[in-house]
């Protein structure tokens, strides 16, 4: 079955913290793998995209990493923010014919205290 | 270049009734997705329309449709509303579906708010 698992499913930490989300997932044939991160009743915005040949991507504070022999990826946010503060979505692209099917993940909320 | 547009961003209904939301894509993007997401479920893949025509279908009953006109905006009708159906609904373009990068952008979601 095509399933992709987030951890935890919420977090708190302190600003200026550093934190690591996790996700892993049963998805084949394995397209690319992306991070997303939704504000509170806004559209999720895209962080990282990774197809099976990357193991690592960075934007910002912001750090990805994949390794598609265990099917894993983790989101790894240095310096905690305030503005961090979100949910945190990992979506799986599988390979369906020429076009690509997502499969989304449920979610991490993170919650940055000052 | 503008991003995509979602209306109405706000919308109470009363159960029974029926409800259009509208998605203005990415300009040059020719797929568009819908997705409803509730804090129950996540994100839950309803369809995507490319060229006008549905490629793709979730499992959402036959009171979700879709349809995609000829400049890439589409529209998302629910018919004889039930309280379930109260939540984000988020559309998303892409300009070419084919690519293995299938990347996708959302707009900001209309609310749906069934009583």
């Amino acid at each position: 079955k095509n399933q992709v698992e987030q951890s935890p499913q919420s977090l708190i930490i302190l600003e200026g913290k550093n934190c690591t989300l996790q996700c892993n997932y049963t998805v084949s044939p394995f397209s690319n793998l992306r991070w997303y991160k939704q504000d509170t009743g806004r559209g999720p915005v895209s962080l990282t995209i990774m197809t099976f040949s990357e193991n690592t991507k960075s934007n910002g504070r912001y750090t990805a990493t994949l390794d598609a022999d265990t099917k894993q990826s983790s989101l790894h946010i240095t310096a905690s923010q305030l503005s961090d503060s979100a949910s945190y979505i990992c979506v799986v692209i599988r390979t369906s014919g020429n076009t690509g099917k997502l499969i989304f993940g449920q979610g991490t909320t993170l919650q940055v205290k000052p | 270049k503008a991003g995509v547009t979602q209306t109405p961003r706000y919308l109470i209904k009363t159960r029974g009734q029926q409800v259009t939301l509208s998605c203005s894509p990415i300009s040059g993007h020719r797929s568009v997705s819908w997705y409803q997401q509730t804090p129950g479920q996540g994100l839950q893949f309803l369809f995507e329309y490319f060229s006008e025509t549905q490629r793709n279908k979730g499992n959402f009953p036959g009171r979700f449709s879709g349809r995609q006109f000829s400049n890439s905006r589409s529209e998302m009708n629910v018919s004889t509303l039930e309280l379930g159906d109260s939540a984000l609904y988020l559309c998303a373009s892409s300009y070419d579906p084919g690519t293995r990068s299938y990347e996708q952008y959302f707009g900001p979601g209309t609310r749906l708010t069934v009583t």
